[in-house]
């Protein structure tokens, strides 16, 4: 596709249930970041996948959150037992090999994730 | 703790006027510094960058400052124009990190 596209679009769901957000990068875009927006804040950074490298997890906020990717293809955050305070617009960008020397990322429009 | 300080949640200003963001860093060892702009219901684009050894980047009406003794960064947008109207994210690069580290925001609002 022409650019970052992320499903679904709005999450509506309830306390204690899981929830997989779904991010298909820019064809042939190496590394793939997941970011959050809770409200009022400012971009929290996630995880970031790399090529075949481990990806680097340091801003996952707990361990009910977790994160996949397929070769350099599509990627899953998967949130298991949501709580109201996971209530957030949840962010995948790609970029063609990291953070260039221009520091571009392609952002996806976000998932909007209401926990009840 | 903040490493990307943006201190100003909103700024409000006249069509045709200057628009000044600022932004404060806390890590001297960042080598990019940028500028995203989002818009309700749509993901952050990119706006323009600077490497931590210039102190000065214009692209048509916009124009990114560093300061690199003061840990500071600014984006002048002249003349505003009622469409520059968005948040406006300040945002790190560089040492030992692979992401990319954001403030919190800035709501940019230019009045016709």
């Amino acid at each position: 596709g022409a650019g970052v596209s992320q499903s679904p679009s709005n999450k509506v769901t309830e306390k204690g249930k899981d929830v997989e957000l779904r991010c298909d990068p820019i064809s042939g875009h190496t590394a793939l970041y997941w970011y959050r927006q809770r409200l009022g804040q400012g971009l929290e950074f996630l995880i970031y996948f790399q090529g075949n490298s481990a990806p680097d997890k340091s801003g996952l906020p707990s361990d009910r959150f977790s994160a996949e990717r397929t070769g350099e293809s599509v990627s899953t955050l998967t949130i298991q037992r949501t709580q109201q305070e996971d209530s957030a617009v949840y962010l995948c960008a790609s970029s063609p090999q990291g953070v260039s020397n221009t520091g571009e990322l392609f952002f996806g429009e976000g998932s909007r994730l209401t926990v009840l | 703790d903040q490493q990307v300080k943006q201190n100003s949640p909103s700024l409000s200003v006249q069509e045709g006027r200057i628009s000044i963001l600022n932004c404060d860093y806390t890590n001297s060892m960042f080598d990019y510094f940028l500028w995203y702009k989002k818009y309700p219901a749509e993901g952050p684009t990119f706006l323009i960058s600077i490497s931590s050894i210039k102190d000065k980047n214009e692209d048509g009406r916009f124009t990114v400052f560093l300061n690199k003794s003061a840990k500071h960064l600014s984006l002048h947008i002249v003349p505003s124009q009622p469409g520059d109207s968005a948040v406006y994210f300040c945002a790190v690069y560089g040492g030992s990190q692979g992401n990319l580290i954001f403030g919190k925001g800035t709501k940019l609002s230019v009045k016709p």
